[in-house]
């Protein structure tokens, strides 16, 4: 498709699993970023990649968040032993230069929760 | 702490009337702004954004935003609503100098036929 794609769209785990959720934006984009949006907050930025490099990661929020890109397209962000307050939208975007002027076209988004 | 303030998180209001939603932020030195919508069921996409010049900015959809840099706020209005509108408003802010964007809480806005 033309936009960029989330999967799975709705991820239910056990407190303590591992899960892993994909994002895959739009050809030719350079820049992926993650964003994690808590029920009733706006969306908080987790980390930013130009192409394969990971370039920022202070967002993330303990070091059972992990991200990847290794080929500069499709991207990867791992859970690690999740707990409850991992619960939330995951949402994904990509722009196709660097640079904040360049437009963020957002996925619809994975729901995870977390019980 | 560093942060975006949206007021009035839900917003209800008939077709015809005005809207105007409030953003504030805290971080100094040069910012860019920008305000994006989510449509029920959809993504959230881009409706606007200041970098420089003119600090009102036209945007998608009869929308518009003044940014007053010694209030820190890029307010968004529209004159006239409909129901199409209905929607959740996020303002966004990015500090000079690194990419990310750092999201106000949102406005829930329903517009009533």
């Amino acid at each position: 498709g033309a936009g960029v794609s989330q999967s799975p769209r709705y991820k239910v785990a056990k407190r303590g699993q591992d899960v892993a959720l994909r994002c895959d934006p739009i050809s030719g984009h350079v820049s992926l970023f993650w964003y994690q949006q808590a029920l009733g907050q706006g969306p908080e930025f987790l980390t930013y990649f130009q192409n394969e490099a990971q370039l920022d990661k202070s967002g993330l929020p303990s070091d059972r968040f992990f991200a990847e890109r290794p080929e500069g397209s499709v991207s990867t962000l791992k859970i690690q032993r999740t707990q409850q307050e991992d619960s939330a939208v995951y949402l994904c975007a990509s722009s196709l230069l660097r640079g904040i002027d360049q437009p963020q076209h957002f996925g619809d988004g994975t729901r995870l929760s977390i019980l | 702490a560093q942060s975006v303030s949206q007021h009035n998180h839900h917003v209800i209001l008939s077709e015809a009337a005005s809207l105007e939603l409030g953003c504030n932020y805290s971080y100094g030195g040069t910012v860019n702004l920008f305000w994006y919508v989510q449509y029920p069921g959809q993504h959230l996409q881009l409706l606007l954004k200041y970098f420089s010049g003119d600090p009102l900015v036209k945007g998608i959809k009869g929308f518009e935003a003044e940014f007053i840099k010694s209030k820190f706020s890029f307010n968004l209005r529209k004159p006239s609503v409909q129901w199409s509108d209905t929607a959740e408003y996020f303002c966004a802010v990015n500090p000079y100098g690194n990419n990310r964007l750092a999201f106000g809480k949102g406005n829930q806005v329903v517009v009533i036929p």
